[in-house]
């Protein structure tokens, strides 16, 4: 069975930058997409990014120019990195498994199948 | 970017009873390669998300039958059959056709 288990510092000042990793336990780690999504208090999902199987990326336009997802696949981890943080960046993150492209398979293009269990991560002076 | 429009916001449902959630895009989810990309997730309390559905309505492995998905194109419906305590929670809808990634608001489900 995956399972994601995600670390980072939980407190943050603003413009400080906020990091976060995610290791994958069990199954296979190259070939998937693998995505970060953040929760504000009391509020909906939002998707910040994914990093592809060949390291690419594709992020929420809003949050390009502050943020990082890379892979490191000699730890079968992968991380987020978002600078010049704010009080609005203030939310629960998850890590999450996407699919495969060689197969789409049981999640589907651009869906999540296995989560990390969130990190509140709180921007406050 | 995608808007995804989900009704209604909250639901309360007698155990036992079926409730469906509405899931409406602002664009087509259809992908050239045939299949729509509209995915359902549940969270329950103090939880992180669940895939439920996946491609509008293939069930997600372990994933009861009483979870059904249906629709096409822009309009989709999340069904939950004999609803029980262990279904309370947020659904949102989710779609993976276009960049980037976008949720519907959720709908949260209670029992009466």
């Amino acid at each position: 069975q995956v399972q994601l288990q995600q670390w980072g510092a939980g407190l943050l000042k603003p413009s400080e930058t906020l990091s976060l990793t995610c290791a994958v336990y069990g199954g296979s780690f190259s070939g998937y997409y693998w995505g970060w999504i953040r929760q504000p208090p009391g509020k909906g999902l939002e998707w910040i990014g994914e990093v592809i199987p060949s390291g690419g990326t594709n992020y929420k336009s809003s949050l390009k120019s502050r943020v990082t997802i890379s892979l490191d696949t000699s730890k079968n981890q992968f991380s987020l990195k978002l600078t010049s943080v704010t009080a609005a960046d203030t939310a629960v993150y998850y890590c999450a498994r996407g699919g495969n492209p060689a197969n789409w398979g049981s999640v589907g293009r651009g869906g999540f199948d296995f989560w990390g269990q969130g990190t509140m991560v709180t921007v406050s002076s | 970017d995608i808007v995804m429009t989900q009704t209604p916001v909250s639901l309360s449902v007698t155990p036992g009873q079926s409730a469906s959630i509405s899931c409406k895009s602002s664009q087509s989810l259809l992908h050239s390669d045939g299949k729509t990309y509209l995915n359902w997730y549940l969270q329950k309390p103090g939880q992180s998300p669940q895939l439920l559905i996946y491609e509008v309505s293939s069930r997600f492995s372990g994933v009861p039958d009483k979870f059904s998905g249906s629709g096409s194109g822009t309009d989709f419906t999340l069904k939950i059959s004999r609803v029980e305590a262990e279904d309370v929670g947020v659904y949102y809808c989710m779609q993976g056709r276009h960049l980037p990634r976008t949720f519907g608001q959720g709908t949260k489900v209670e029992i009466k």
